[in-house]
């Protein structure tokens, strides 16, 4: 158990569907974060949230709306997406943020397939 | 360009044999460099963390690596085990930011 749990762990959605990912951490970290792991690609990084506020919004489409209600819980609402947004999404807590240097702690993801 | 790369893409060992991966990257401004472990169908697990004044640091088998000047980094997994076959990931993050570019990766597979 990483502390981060993800639910769900796989879904399957019509481009015109509107759903959201979640993520719990249960370790007390400040910062959260979303992260995009496509076949073959590299992980992006998508959302940064510390202590509840956005810092960092890294070029992503209007259709990824994070939201983060507490510190211990983040949101991704999808809504109108395309075939190319198929992909495994992480969610990872720290205790403070990147530049703190503190390890990340990820959860397994949820596997996203787009009809 | 700020880039990471990491070789090999793939690489197939026997159980009880030692191994070495390599990330070379381009970030500038740097802070620090990270290795991950990613178990098929998981999300990463952290295996180290240096800054740019550490060159080398260990986590039981593993020991990573790292030359600032030239900006490259090794990943040495001594005496592999089964549960070493994974995907292990190179990260190197910005200076004071919150920025970071990930390498896309090394599968290592472990045979009996």
């Amino acid at each position: 158990e990483t502390g981060v749990t993800q639910t769900p762990r796989h879904l399957v959605m019509g481009m015109t569907n509107k759903k959201s990912l979640k993520c719990e951490q249960h370790l007390g970290h400040n910062a959260m974060y979303w992260y995009k792991q496509s076949a073959k690609k590299p992980l992006e990084l998508m959302f940064v949230y510390s202590l509840e506020e956005r810092v960092e919004n890294n070029s992503v489409p209007s259709r990824f709306s994070p939201e983060c209600p507490n510190s211990s819980h983040l949101f991704l609402h999808l809504h109108t997406l395309q075939p190319e947004d198929s992909a495994l999404y992480l969610c990872a807590s720290s205790q403070d943020r990147i530049l703190s240097n503190q390890p990340q702690h990820f959860g397994d993801g949820t596997r996203l397939s787009i009809l | 360009k700020n880039q990471v790369e990491q070789s090999p893409q793939s690489l197939i060992i026997l159980e009880g044999k030692n191994c070495t991966l390599q990330c070379n990257y381009t970030v500038s401004p740097f802070s620090n460099l990270r290795w991950y472990k990613q178990d098929t169908g998981r999300g990463p697990v952290s295996l180290t963390i240096m800054t740019f004044s550490e060159n080398t640091k260990s986590n039981g088998r593993y020991t990573a690596t790292l030359d600032a000047d030239t900006k490259q980094s090794s990943l040495h997994i001594t005496a592999s085990q089964l549960s070493d076959s994974a995907s292990y990931i190179c990260v190197v993050i910005f200076y004071n930011t919150d920025k970071l570019i990930f390498g896309t990766g090394t599968r290592l597979q472990v045979f009996p």
